[in-house]
């Protein structure tokens, strides 16, 4: 379950190196996956989705990685920028389920 | 379209004072959900909404209530504020299968 109180994990990245989020699901039903990012003071803002038939997905500036047979997803984005700094969320959603669940967070930092 | 809308945006309320915030949205989706958010901290989900007139608990429903009359809007009523309510509050609405989209906030204050 969730810890309370812990902070988000942060990954602190150089400006113009790329970064890599990664996140873990632990139900094998689910069949579509999505990423937000979420900027200080703002809602989530979806960024890119990725189906259980496919195993990447690219958009601009990002990709998403899907192994079903690990359970793992991965966000990686390319030439980090400052404007990048955000807290990503991934979320799943389970095939028969109302809702999507969402994964505690990530902090990306970004140095210039 | 304006996407998901909430108010107010800010918010201070004493303890034990009621209030409701709004949620609208103009994507004729018929799932909707709120969200709080502490500081720090992921989204935890109050209350959703498969369609008109219908309404399930989420993972944290005590202390809120909700309503669906209408497929646009899904408002969220806090009857006995508490400083525990303190809290980022976020409305969202999806189609079953799609990414959800996120209202701009409701940051609330309860003193």
């Amino acid at each position: 379950g969730e810890s309370v109180g812990l902070h988000l994990p942060t990954l602190s990245v150089q400006e113009g190196d790329n970064s890599i989020i990664n996140c873990a699901y632990s139900n094998s039903a689910s069949d579509y996956f999505i990423w937000y990012k979420q900027e200080s003071g703002k809602g989530p803002q979806f960024i890119i989705d990725i189906r259980s038939n496919m195993d990447k997905r690219q958009g601009q500036r990002v990709t998403v990685l899907l192994n079903k047979t690990v359970k793992h997803l991965s966000l990686q984005i390319a030439a980090t920028q400052p404007g990048d700094s955000a807290v990503y969320f991934c979320a799943e959603n389970i095939r028969g389920n109302n809702r999507l669940a969402f994964g505690k967070g990530n902090q990306v930092v970004v140095i210039p | 379209n304006a996407g998901v809308t909430q108010t107010p945006k800010f918010r201070i309320l004493k303890i034990g004072q009621s209030m409701t915030l709004q949620c609208a949205q103009d994507m004729n989706h018929n799932y909707m959900y709120w969200y709080r958010q502490d500081p720090g901290m992921g989204l935890k989900l109050i209350y959703y909404s498969v369609g008109a007139g219908i309404t399930d608990k989420g993972e944290v429903p005590n202390g809120y209530n909700v309503s669906r009359s209408t497929t646009e809007d899904f408002p969220l009523r806090l009857e006995l504020a508490a400083p525990s309510q303190t809290s980022v509050y976020f409305c969202a609405s999806r189609q079953l299968g799609h990414e959800q989209f996120f209202g701009p906030g409701t940051r609330l204050t309860v003193l």
